[in-house]
């Protein structure tokens, strides 16, 4: 069964710093492309951050960029998320997601999330 | 970037209503678009991918059109399970920006 599960969420003050972790099971994670989408309380889906199977190729939405760092470890099955500089407006549910592949090709859509871990940043 | 703007933002129907919501896109996408259903406290689930095609598990009154520019979301008979919000998302180039989201509320 396919599991993604983050953690690192929690309260930080304006200018801080937090590293979300996003454990995956149950596929071969290094074969897989994945991203980072946050939802705001009350708002939207925002995708934040994409990084290729690798972690050769990466990007990032113009609202963090130059402040969060995605990265990878396929050793330990893991997806991060380095987040410094925050700002109030950093304040949602980041969730981790795995883009939909069949054999090693991208078909548009995210097809597992995980449950989301909730970072409030606020004095 | 592209802007992908959903309509409408919210629609109240009852069940066995048949439902559309459409997303257009600010530039041409080809089928470079996904659907996602979100209910409260929970994380997005893939309908649709590549714009027509239907997610293993995800019932057959789902169903998704349209390339280029102009996407359709159909659900063809209202369940009570269905109450959520919808997003689309591009993924012709980054970011892989999403619409507003359309609310499908109970009538």
């Amino acid at each position: 069964e396919v599991q993604l599960v983050e953690s690192g969420g929690g309260l930080v003050q304006p200018g801080g710093s937090l590293r979300l972790s996003c454990a995956a099971s149950g596929f071969t994670f290094s074969s897989y492309e994945m991203n980072w989408v946050r939802q705001a309380p009350g708002k939207g889906l925002e995708w934040v951050s994409y990084i290729s199977s690798s972690g050769s190729t990466i990007y990032y939405a113009d609202s963090v960029k130059g402040r969060f760092t995605i990265s990878r470890d396929n050793a330990k099955n893991s997806l991060y998320l380095q987040m410094n500089s925050l700002r109030a407006e950093d304040t949602a549910v980041y969730y981790c997601a795995r883009d939909r592949m069949v054999r090693g090709v991208f078909e548009p859509g995210a097809d597992y999330w995980g449950q989301g871990t909730l970072v409030t940043v606020s004095s | 970037d592209i802007q992908m703007t959903q309509s409408p933002s919210s629609v109240s129907a009852s069940v066995g209503d048949r439902v559309t919501i459409t997303c257009r896109a600010s530039q041409g996408i080809s089928s470079w678009l996904a659907w996602y259903q979100q209910k409260p406290g929970k994380a997005p689930k893939l309908l649709i991918y590549a714009a027509s095609s239907l997610q293993s598990g995800v019932p057959s009154r789902f169903s998704g059109s349209g390339s280029g520019t102009d996407f359709t979301l159909t659900i063809s008979s209202l369940q009570p399970e269905d109450f959520a919000t919808y997003y689309c998302q591009q993924a012709n180039s980054f970011p892989r920006t999403f619409g507003g989201g359309t609310k499908v509320e109970i009538k």
